[in-house]
């Protein structure tokens, strides 16, 4: 079983429509991560959370560490959203200094 | 500002030559740097991690290694590469003395080994 699991693996939606993209860990985490990556391959960080909610512009992470879950909203979403986002989580203890573990991430395309 | 490059952005090897990627960041001093690789259908996965200048650290064992000649230059190499090489090879850094901040990635290096 993989440490970091994300559903759904594909997503494709209409243009306004609400998303939503979960991640699972089974370890024990100190913070997880949001990245974007665009069809070119090029990676930018989106959030870095360890409890409750951060929301920037249309989007929205939030995480449940009782759970061991976070899920990403995208509101009103748009063409240009489409991308794959990764979810990672970095160890509570970990021998590598800030190694994140990475879920294999969402595919996600808008349709205009 | 910080800013970390990677190049070549796309490279064509043959099966058994040599390789040779470099990242620098620039902006931040002693940072922590990051190899990772993202095969096809993969997630990323960690190759090296390097918190100073000499200092390399491997997650799996591999045909590649690493190094750190400056402080904000990291590079990946191969004496001889594998078809299995083939893939998507990011850089990162987390700024200095802060392993708890996010990680900042650069553009990527797309290796096609045929």
């Amino acid at each position: 079983k993989n440490e970091v699991e994300q559903s759904p693996q594909n997503l494709t939606a209409q243009e306004g429509e609400f998303i939503t993209i979960n991640c699972s860990y089974s370890v024990g985490i100190s913070a997880l991560h949001w990245l974007q990556q665009h069809p070119g391959g090029g990676i930018v960080s989106l959030f870095m959370l360890s409890s409750g909610k951060k929301k920037h512009g249309r989007l929205i992470a939030t995480i449940n560490i009782q759970e061991k879950h976070s899920s990403l909203h995208i509101t009103a979403s748009h063409p240009r959203d489409s991308a794959v986002y990764i979810c990672a989580v970095r160890l509570f203890h970990g021998g590598s200094q800030g190694n994140l573990i990475f879920g294999k991430g969402t595919k996600l395309s808008v349709k205009p | 500002s910080q800013t970390i490059h990677q190049w070549p952005a796309t490279l064509v090897q043959p099966v058994g030559s040599p390789l040779s990627l470099e990242c620098t960041v620039e902006g931040t001093s002693n940072p922590n740097l990051y190899w990772y690789r993202q095969a096809a259908g993969r997630g990323l996965q960690l190759l090296f991690y390097s918190v100073g200048i000499g200092q390399i650290s491997s997650e799996v064992p591999q045909n590649l290694s690493a190094s750190r000649p400056q402080d904000r230059q990291f590079i990946l190499s191969s004496k001889k590469l594998l078809l299995s090489d083939s893939g998507f090879y990011l850089c990162a850094y987390v700024s200095s003395g802060r392993i708890g901040d996010e990680q900042f990635f650069g553009p990527g290096t797309r290796l096609t080994v045929l």
